[in-house]
């Protein structure tokens, strides 16, 4: 069963305005942390943000916040104020466990959103 | 401070080859991962090291081979590529505490294989 899903295979958002990239998870793991990465076309994974399973409020980094909704095992990327800098592919992934442990957990990824911002 | 490096940045090999991607970081991280990216699917992973002399198998481990030795090299090699091996991969390390603790990736090696 897919763990990682990501419904929309490409994207595109006229440059000021905000867009969201869909992610969708499944687990039966209480603990668990979900990130968000950007792939530019140079190729480089850059983490973007992140969000524990139980962290009460999203998770917000700059021009990015996590839209988290628990109930429907969702984990949205909201990007504020396009930039022409943010055409990337975007990849959301989930470790299960080791919120609060050291232990290795793997990494899942979802297939990916090409964003692609317009002037 | 370099981060993680990964050298080639680019291999073609011709099926039965063997070659070993280089992967070294230098921020001290216990974890060590190696994924591989194939269009449409996202990373997947390979194998994994938790320290010096210990590694585990990923998600899709066959047809490669995985040490460490040291706390900052992971090499990964190929025995004998074969052209379902021909991907993007990428190394990266993480460290041992609880929380965020993303995961720092190398820039990638390209490789094909013929």
């Amino acid at each position: 069963a897919q763990k990682i899903t990501q419904t929309q295979p490409g994207m595109f958002v006229q440059e000021k305005e905000a867009v969201t990239l869909d992610c969708t998870y499944d687990t039966s793991d209480p603990s668990y942390g979900l990130f968000w990465y950007k792939q530019p076309s140079s190729g480089e994974m850059i983490f973007l943000i992140y969000q524990g399973s139980y962290d009460q409020q999203n998770a917000t980094e700059g021009r990015y916040s996590l839209n988290f909704q628990k109930a429907r095992k969702s984990a949205n990327l909201v990007i504020s104020a396009s930039q022409l800098g943010d055409s990337a592919m975007y990849f959301c992934a989930m470790r299960e466990g080791r919120v609060f442990s050291g232990g290795y957990n793997k990494l899942i990824f979802g297939a990916g959103t090409r964003l692609a911002v317009h002037p | 401070n370099a981060g993680v490096t990964q050298t080639p940045k680019f291999q073609v090999l011709k099926t039965g080859q063997s070659m070993t991607l280089q992967c070294a970081q230098d921020m001290n991280h216990e974890y060590m991962s190696w994924y591989r990216q194939d269009p449409g699917m996202g990373l997947r992973l390979i194998h994994y090291s938790v320290g010096a002399g210990i590694t585990d198998q990923g998600e899709v481990p066959n047809g490669y081979n995985v040490s460490r030795s040291t706390t900052e090299d992971f090499p990964l090699r190929l025995l004998s590529a074969a052209p379902s091996q021909t991907s993007v991969y990428f190394c990266a390390s993480s460290r041992r505490l609880a929380g965020v603790n993303e995961q720092f990736f190398g820039p990638g090696t390209r490789l094909t294989v013929l």
